[in-house]
């Protein structure tokens, strides 16, 4: 079975600058994708980024960007430009990339990140 | 764009009692899954649904059952309430081809008293 494993329970940075949140996982899975979610006071669960293991280039969107070491099994999240709104709980996330829809299609969950901005 | 709905989005319940969620995943998407998030913690796979048949199953009590519909709404029965079924509760949908992602709806925000 695969693990998440998040071991910054909490975090927090000033407005404007940089943050990186850790992750690992443990897999023996070859192919698999990675996901960093976000979920603000609202509680609603938000994708950020995702990354597919066989792209050896690191995912990035807008202010958000990965780095995916797949030998280290390690998948950070870096903030730029810290705002306000980035304040939430960010949960790393591993999904099987098996075809079948049958048995490999869930997402496993990390402990999260708790994420505070200073203004 | 048109998102996962989850009805209710709050409900109490006492223990013993019995509570119906239900969900209407994004149109065209074939796949449900259901996760349970109890307070302070990580959603947790409860169970899924593609083409209308169980898909695969995590940590889900027996007391718990689901099911999803010709029209691919899926619906997750809770009997003889317990008060650590209170959590939020979340379907997700996808699509059959292309993607890998997972969207979200709100949540339903179970009670148990």
């Amino acid at each position: 079975a695969q693990t998440v494993t998040q071991s910054q329970p909490e975090m927090s940075v000033q407005e404007a600058e940089t943050v990186t949140l850790s992750c690992t996982y443990d897999t023996s899975e070859s192919d698999y994708y990675l996901f960093w979610y976000k979920q603000p006071p609202s509680r609603q669960m938000i994708l950020v980024i995702r990354q597919e293991a066989y792209k050896q280039q690191n995912a990035t969107e807008n202010r958000f960007s990965v780095n995916f070491q797949k030998a280290a099994k390690s998948f950070s999240l870096k903030i730029s430009d810290s705002q306000l709104g980035d304040a939430a709980m960010y949960f790393c996330a591993y999904r099987s990339a098996g075809t079948s829809h049958f048995g490999n299609e869930k997402l496993t969950f990390g402990t999260g990140t708790r994420l505070t901005i200073i203004p | 764009a048109a998102g996962v709905i989850q009805s209710p989005r709050h409900l109490i319940k006492e223990k013993r009692e019995t509570a119906t969620l239900k969900c209407y995943p994004i149109p065209r998407h074939d796949t449900v899954y259901w996760y349970q998030q109890g307070p302070g913690q990580d959603p947790q796979f409860l169970i899924s649904f593609y083409e209308k048949m169980q898909s695969d199953k995590g940590s889900i009590p027996d007391r718990f059952s689901a099911q999803q519909f010709s029209d691919y709404h899926s619906e997750l029965n809770m009997s003889s309430l317990e008060l650590g079924d209170s959590a939020l509760y979340f379907c997700a949908s996808s699509p059959r081809r292309g993607t890998y992602e997972q969207y979200f709806g709100p949540g339903t925000r179970l009670t148990v008293t």
